[in-house]
């Protein structure tokens, strides 16, 4: 059975701390995704990657940044955490050459 | 601009009744369409996928349909139940990378 984990389902952070999300894959995908996901506005995609140390930026990638140092993790870090990045962050991965994506549960982050 | 829109408005249906789900696109010409799943607190689950050359896809209940001169999908559930209440979403390709953007989700309540 495939699988994507997340490292935390829920989070809080204070105003300008640094936050890491950790995504793991078990299904040796070359590309990894993270979106956020907020009511109304649907998900958005932060960053890709296509491979390991590969990156590449998405649609709203302006106050985070991530690292892909193995093949299975990709991390999303927000350098200094400010309250408009409260949301639902969604990892993702998906084989090359392939359509289906494949979703974590999800971490849902509150930043006060 | 690219714009994906499906009905924000959720839709309430009677069980063992049909429910049809829309989703619009201006501006793509996407090669695939894909519905996905979404419980609440939960990663999107994939459903279907169809192609630009297809016009219907089933899958035990679920039907697709895509209409490329339209520009519209087409989501259908058969004899609906409870269990099928959850947020879909429509994906189109958007192009490299096995990269997809997302429409908003369309709540559906099948109520018993």
């Amino acid at each position: 059975d495939v699988k994507v984990t997340q490292s935390s389902r829920y989070l809080v952070k204070r105003t300008g701390e640094k936050v890491f999300l950790e995504c793991v894959q078990d299904m040796d995908h070359e590309n990894m995704f993270w979106y956020r996901q907020d009511p109304g506005l649907g998900l958005r995609l932060i960053y890709f990657s296509y491979d390991v140390k590969m990156k590449e930026k998405g649609d709203i990638p302006e106050g985070y940044s991530v690292s892909r140092e193995k093949k299975e993790r990709f991390s999303l870090i927000l350098e200094s955490a400010s309250t408009n990045q409260t949301s639902m962050y969604l990892c993702a991965s998906i084989q090359t050459g392939r359509e289906t994506q494949y979703f974590g549960p999800g971490t849902r982050l509150l930043v006060l | 601009s690219q714009k994906i829109e499906q009905n924000s408005e959720a839709l309430n249906i009677q069980e063992g009744k049909t429910a049809t789900l829309t989703c619009n696109y201006t501006n793509y010409s996407p090669a695939y369409l894909q519905w996905y799943r979404q419980d609440p607190g939960r990663g999107p689950v994939f459903l279907l996928l169809i192609r630009e050359n297809e016009k219907e896809k089933r899958k035990e209940r679920l039907k697709v349909t895509f209409d490329t001169t339209l520009k519209q999908s087409l989501f259908h559930i058969t004899a609906s139940q409870p269990a099928d209440s959850a947020t879909y979403l429509c994906a189109l390709d958007a192009g490299g990378y096995q990269k997809v953007t997302f429409g908003t989700g369309t709540k559906l309540q099948v109520i018993p």
